[in-house]
């Protein structure tokens, strides 16, 4: 998991709620992501951002919103527009030099459960 | 468009077998292909990558893959099999072409090494 952190762990909303994930690394990478994970589902992208004040909506952007005010941190909120939430939530991040070639690092993600 | 296939939900291989994780891709140019671990509730830990060059790549933790072009293959292996390599193998694969170096993940391998 390295040096890129997400917080809380596990983290419970009621319907009707808006929360935000917290994703915070200290790579000093540009680009950040975040997926999704769902049983059986794989990985699938919410949103990415390549540079500061600047993102872009990943396969299933609808109902959340993110920021990227600073290179570090990345945030997201899954607001009450997003019909089924719960889920386990992954934050990562690139370099973003190599292009292509990049690597992407996760953090340890936040579980999700709307009670 | 760029997918992946991971055919088999589950492979179960006893202790010091060789362990073989299938996975097959489909991009429009060249593939750049990865492969992830996932231990419970943890976020997915890098293993290997597949640029260029050698077939056969090398990566964390004792375990290889080879990159196949003509059946479209990319399979993670293991000559000897631990019962701490039980966990969920993600493999991943990028277009040069790609929006955003976007990812695309397989549904996901679980592996279980039964002593």
């Amino acid at each position: 998991d390295g040096g890129i952190t997400q917080s809380p762990k596990y983290l419970f909303r009621k319907e009707g709620q808006n929360v935000t994930l917290s994703c915070e690394q200290n790579l000093n990478h540009d680009a950040m992501y975040w997926y999704r994970q769902d049983p059986g589902q794989g990985l699938r992208l919410i949103y990415y951002s390549q540079i500061v004040n600047d993102f872009q909506k990943g396969d299933i952007a609808e109902g959340y919103s993110v920021s990227r005010e600073k290179k570090e941190s990345f945030p997201l909120t899954v607001t009450s527009a997003q019909k089924n939430p719960t889920a386990f939530y992954l934050c990562a991040s690139s370099p973003g030099l190599a292009g292509y070639r990049d690597t992407q690092y996760f953090g340890p993600g936040t579980r999700l459960t709307v009670l | 468009a760029q997918s992946v296939a991971q055919p088999e939900d589950q492979v179960n291989v006893a202790e010091g077998n060789p362990l073989t994780v299938k996975c097959t891709y489909s991009v429009s140019g060249n593939p750049y292909l990865f492969w992830y671990v996932q231990y419970p509730n943890r976020g997915l830990q890098f293993l290997l990558k597949y640029i260029t060059g050698d077939n056969l790549v090398k990566g964390s933790y004792g375990f290889e893959a080879e990159f196949n072009k003509s059946q479209t293959s990319f399979h993670l292996k293991k000559p000897s099999a631990l019962v701490s390599d039980s966990a969920l193998y993600f493999c991943a694969v990028r277009d040069r072409r790609a929006a955003g170096n976007k990812l695309t993940f397989g549904g996901g391998t679980r592996v279980l090494v039964k002593p």
